[in-house]
């Protein structure tokens, strides 16, 4: 599959402070997922969206589904020190088993 | 809540040697896929089931083979293992139908060093 166009790479954050991160893809998804992966461990879901537009919460993260389909964008608010991390977009397309990958954005939270 | 197990969390083998990767839901899930992960290179994907017995490749699935005998379990083989293969290896299972919701969900990961 393609690979996705995830920014920024990294980043540096201030605990308290919001998070904002997006995915862009050159094709149509039907699906987008955000996962957060910690070392040595594998990735977690943490926000799945299935419909253009949608708006969807999960605690302090935020994740919104493209109106045109090409894009997703996950918000942390209020950072803290475990959201530290490496947080990656998944996309689907139509009649797709198969997902393609964002490289991941390293969040690094400063005390 | 839906869980994904490896049968290592880490391994160490001999350039040559047969390695066997094991993945295991509990989710009666249909699809599982297998992925390695390389920093820089992302998640990439060697091959994935949509069923018993029934195997797609992936994007690199050169130098490995999958079985799936029992919907729960889907088996990577490293037929010889070559330090190239070095990386993290990723599981993953979904639930297929409908596929306009199947969500992908991972297993801790093996990593796997080929000496």
């Amino acid at each position: 599959g393609q690979q996705l166009n995830q920014s920024p790479q990294s980043m540096f954050i201030q605990e308290g402070e919001d998070v904002s991160m997006n995915c862009t893809s050159s094709s149509i998804f039907n699906t987008w997922l955000w996962y957060k992966q910690d070392p040595g461990e594998g990735p977690v879901l943490l926000i799945a969206l299935y419909k253009a537009g949608e708006l969807t919460s999960n605690g302090r993260l935020t994740a919104q589904f493209g109106i045109t389909r090409k894009d997703s964008f996950l918000n942390i608010s209020a950072s803290i020190p475990s959201d530290v991390g490496i947080y990656f977009c998944a996309g689907r397309g139509f009649n797709d088993y198969k997902l393609s990958f964002g490289a991941g954005t390293t969040v690094t939270v400063r005390a | 809540d839906v869980k994904v197990t490896q049968s290592s969390r880490y391994l160490v083998k001999r350039t040559g040697e047969k390695v066997f990767l094991e993945c295991v839901q509990d989710m009666d899930h249909e699809n599982m896929f297998w992925y390695r992960q390389d920093p820089g290179l992302g998640l990439r994907l060697i091959y994935f089931s949509y069923d018993v017995k029934m195997k797609e490749k992936g994007d690199i699935p050169e130098g490995y083979s999958v079985s799936r005998e029992k919907k729960e379990r889907f088996s990577l083989i490293l037929e010889s293992a070559s330090t190239n293969q070095t990386s993290m290896y990723l599981c993953a299972s979904s639930a297929g139908v409908p596929l306009g919701t199947d969500t992908q969900y991972f297993g801790p990961g093996t990593r796997l060093t080929v000496l």
